[in-house]
């Protein structure tokens, strides 16, 4: 049972290239986010997820891109990287309300 | 907007000292609140959480956290800590009606001196 898994660990980027980090769970959950963590800031919520088809921003959606269309998957894109995106990004997965969110391992992103 | 606030960006102990960290929220209505740990290199992991009854709770490896609705507070506290207790501690507070939203605060590098 792997939980929530994360690829790629590590990705270093150019200035306005794009990609795609994955997010994969087993664990059938409903809820699925993304969150960006930088120093001294905490975790910050991107966009997220109730359930395939449904999709909304969270504090710091700019730039940023989801899609859910299965319950496994929930790919997080950048259209077009800035230095400012520079940051571990985490894919964090509940099931029912006021369960506490199982977090993946992170990928680490740099921009130059 | 909702904001948690952890007053203390870097707190080092030695070990055995008590441990005492703040985490205050600003929402007025129905909160549920967490403490998260992250290990150097590694994901966040569950602590503690306080949904309803008793104030104060009790979470995995000896810590606790008392929510004090009055001064909308959750401080994380354990009586001695260890060398592996050092970590980055992140209070997390969703509130009620939010789909499974956690806004976090910015987190308490914690450092245990041997």
């Amino acid at each position: 049972n792997a939980g929530v898994t994360q690829t790629p660990k590590f990705q270093v980027l150019k200035t306005g290239q794009s990609m795609t980090l994955q997010c994969a769970q087993d664990m059938n959950h409903e809820y699925m986010s993304w969150y960006r963590q930088d120093p001294g800031m905490g975790l910050r919520l991107i966009h997220y997820s109730v359930g395939a088809g449904i999709t909304d921003q969270g504090e710091v959606p700019n730039g940023y891109n989801v899609s859910r269309s299965t319950t496994e998957d929930f790919p997080l894109r950048l259209l077009s990287a800035a230095p400012s995106q520079t940051s571990v990004y985490f894919c964090a997965t509940t099931g029912e309300k006021g369960s506490p969110l199982h977090f993946g391992n992170g990928t680490r992103l740099t921009v130059t | 907007a909702q904001s948690v606030s952890q007053h203390n960006h870097h707190v080092i102990l030695s070990e055995a000292a008590s441990l005492e960290l703040g985490c205050n929220y600003s929402y007025g209505g129905t909160v549920n609140l967490f403490w998260y740990v992250q290990y150097p290199g590694q994901h966040l992991q569950l602590l503690l959480k306080y949904f309803s009854g008793d104030p104060l709770v009790k979470g995995i490896k000896g810590f606790e956290a008392e929510f004090i609705k009055s001064k909308f507070s959750f401080n994380l506290r354990k009586p001695s800590v260890q060398w592996s207790d050092t970590a980055e501690y992140f209070c997390a507070v969703k509130r009620s009606g939010s789909a499974r939203q956690l806004t976090f605060g910015s987190g308490t590098q914690l450092t245990v001196l041997p």
